[in-house]
């Protein structure tokens, strides 16, 4: 399983763009970049995932470059209420798979008024 | 739909006591995961029911943690006896019926003195 390496916080201000950054740099071919968000006292929320270039959902956009070694998870104007832990997961645990997940420290995010 | 839920939320027990741990998973979703964070570490998987079959058990730690998921629905995590280093916050998690995301539950936070 790729290792992945991610600042241990952040501080950002009400409606700003927020971009956390992963390390991975032994990323298998057949890995997938996933994001988790979790909030003090619950568990993680599944929040995005890819495998190259640019995903974008309601929540959030993953920009992954070419050479997948790593990725950068952005939030758009971000509230208070984004206060959070980000995790960066690597793995082969692509959708259709039911493989387990691996944690790593995950970014503190604090959103500030 | 109801989420995962996890019951007790809170459990503070005595070394030496024993412990079970509750979790219904979403209806339906034939994998259920357990996880746990201990103080400080990282969330480490423990182990992987596939409908009431152990698919992965690896991240147990000892013989002291039994699980069960008879019936395939709900599954318990007994912990006998508790020891000091197994306090923590236990997470379970579900997979939908198309693997494409794991949902978690709020997690129990065990606390053995």
């Amino acid at each position: 399983l790729a290792k992945t390496t991610q600042p241990i916080s952040m501080d950002s201000y009400e409606g700003q763009e927020v971009n956390i950054t992963c390390s991975h740099n032994n990323i298998a071919t057949n890995d997938y970049i996933t994001w988790y968000q979790q909030f003090p006292s619950q568990g993680p929320r599944f929040i995005i995932q890819g495998y190259k270039t640019k995903v974008t959902n309601e929540v959030a956009s993953l920009f992954i470059p070419a050479d997948r070694k790593s990725s950068t998870l952005s939030l758009p104007r971000v509230s208070l209420s984004d206060t959070a832990v980000y995790y960066c997961l690597v793995g082969d645990d692509a959708r259709g798979s039911a493989r387990q997940l691996t944690f790593g420290s995950g970014t503190q995010l604090t959103v500030l008024p | 739909e109801a989420g995962v839920t996890q019951f007790p939320s809170h459990s503070v027990i005595e070394k030496g006591q024993t412990v079970t741990l509750r979790c219904d998973p979403i209806s339906g979703h034939d994998n259920l995961y357990w996880y746990r964070r201990v103080m400080g570490k990282e969330i480490k998987f423990l182990l992987h029911f596939v409908k009431e079959s152990k698919q992965d058990e690896s991240g147990m730690p000892n013989n002291r943690f039994l699980a069960e998921r008879t019936g395939g629905t709900y599954s318990t995590l007994k912990v006998q006896p508790a020891e000091l280093e197994d306090s923590g916050v236990y997470f379970c998690a579900s997979l939908d019926r198309m693997n494409t995301e794991a949902f978690f539950g709020q997690g129990t936070r065990l606390t053995v003195v």
